[in-house]
């Protein structure tokens, strides 16, 4: 079964302390990483689209990596604006279908 | 700006009212799809449109319809919405990938509607 695991669930950190979110996952061909911004009663905001092991792409203070296990949204010096839940999600390689398989989220705080 | 519209952004609605959550897009993609969220969960997959053509996820329960008139509007219908249905609606809509091409497109999401049940 295809799986997406995000970690950590929340994460805390002061305004300029950079960090990274993980996630990992477990499909049977990937046909495409995407990482989506969420704030409180929105819809998720699309942010990166990864396509295969060794790709980067960036926006702003983001920056998202891609492997063969797992993906990494890294965040460099952030400011309170940052925070909101990330989510992760995977879509398989099945030709006409799709469908994406979304982790839960990690939610972030940025402290002033 | 090309968007995705979700109308109304927030419901109240009886145990066992129907109810009929709207989304429009005006970014003329041939996919639209309609999630349910609840809170701290990733957003679950309802049932997806290619063009005219409905795909419903396996565990999405008789009690959740749609419709597709045209390429611009979804609607999502609770037929008889229990206290369990209470959540955000999320309607979305993607590019649909060529069968040949390996490529992903992304999905863009509307503000998303908030269920409540009462």
């Amino acid at each position: 079964e295809d799986q997406v695991t995000q970690s950590p669930e929340a994460l805390r950190l002061q305004e300029g302390e950079s960090s990274s979110l993980n996630c990992s996952y477990t499909v049977s061909g990937l046909r495409g990483l995407f990482w989506y911004r969420q704030d409180p009663g929105k819809g998720p905001e699309f942010l990166f689209t990864l396509y295969s092991a060794g790709e980067e792409k960036e926006k702003e203070r983001l920056k998202a990596t891609l492997t063969k296990k797992e993906s990494f949204l890294h965040i460099t010096a952030p400011k309170p604006e940052d925070s909101a839940t990330y989510l992760c999600a995977v879509q398989i390689d099945n030709f006409g279908n799709e469908k994406l398989t979304f982790g839960t989220g990690t939610r972030l705080t940025i402290i002033p | 700006d090309a968007m995705v519209i979700q109308n109304p952004r927030y419901q109240v609605t009886q145990f066992g009212k129907p109810v009929t959550l709207s989304c429009s897009q005006t970014l003329n993609h041939n996919v639209m799809y309609w999630y349910q969220q609840k809170s701290s969960q990733a957003p679950k997959l309802l049932f997806h449109y290619y063009d005219k053509d409905f795909n419903n996820e396996a565990d999405t329960p008789d009690n959740f319809q749609s419709r597709r008139p045209n390429t611009s509007f979804c609607f999502l219908d609770i037929r008889s919405p229990g206290l369990g249905d209470a959540a955000m609606y999320l309607c979305a809509t993607s590019r649909e990938a060529p069968i040949r091409d390996s490529g992903a497109y992304e999905q863009y999401f509307g503000p998303g509607t908030r269920l409540t049940v009462t």
